[in-house]
């Protein structure tokens, strides 16, 4: 079955790079997510990468796509302390299928 | 335009008593579903449904229930609540057409707790 991996926890310190990872299994995935969960809130998608893309940028944020390892990056420049939540990767269950299956995700914390 | 919204925010109930979670969208999503969350597990899919009147189970469906009488409602009911049904409860929608990039609307979720 389908199954995504993440590290659970990361620390970096204000002003630097985040890189978050993320592995997926499914290779028939077209579509991959990566969400934003704030404390005591709801999920929000960030950004998404359409499986024939190897990379995505979106100002502050960089998706890079390798999919021969079925790995999936989170790339945050300048890291602020705003950006201190759960990052969660989803890959949809192949061409068509509308349900996603979401990793266990990423704490980052931001040190000032 | 209120998106997903999720009511109560926070629920107390004893072992054995019975409750429903709300969810609505005013979206006209037609795809909806329940989600539960965990420490260390992640977003684990409870219940879906693809249009009004049609669900299906996910992942954990054991003591949980859902109808989709309309398009905006989906709730959720707990049976006989059990302490292994604490939880923070997510609800989530989407459009068939534009999914790809917009993937799922979350409502902010319901924290439940069971004693």
């Amino acid at each position: 079955g389908e199954d995504v991996e993440q590290s659970l926890f990361l620390s970096v310190r204000e002003g630097d790079s985040s890189v978050i990872n993320c592995t997926y299994t499914d290779s028939s995935s077209t579509y991959l997510y990566w969400y934003k969960q704030e404390p005591g809130a709801g999920l929000q998608l960030l950004t998404y990468i359409f499986s024939n893309m190897d990379m995505k940028q979106d100002q502050r944020l960089t998706v890079l796509l390798n999919k021969k390892d079925k790995h999936l990056s989170l790339r945050i420049a300048d890291t602020q302390t705003g950006d201190s939540a759960i990052y969660f990767c989803a890959e949809n269950e192949g061409a068509g299928s509308y349900q996603l299956t979401f990793g266990k995700g990423t704490k980052l914390s931001v040190i000032p | 335009n209120a998106g997903v919204t999720q009511t109560p925010k926070f629920q107390v109930l004893k072992t054995g008593q019975s409750m429903t979670l709300q969810c609505a969208q005013d979206m006209n999503h037609e795809y909806m579903s329940w989600y539960r969350q965990d420490p260390g597990m992640g977003l684990r899919l409870i219940h879906y449904s693809v249009g009004a009147g049609i669900t299906d189970q996910g992942e954990v469906p054991n003591g949980y229930n859902v109808s989709r009488s309309t398009t905006e409602d989906f709730p959720l009911r707990l049976l006989s609540a059990a302490p292994s049904q604490t939880s923070v409860y997510f609800c989530a929608s989407s459009y068939y057409e534009g999914f790809a990039k917009n993937g799922y609307t979350f409502g902010s979720g319901t924290r439940l707790t069971v004693v």
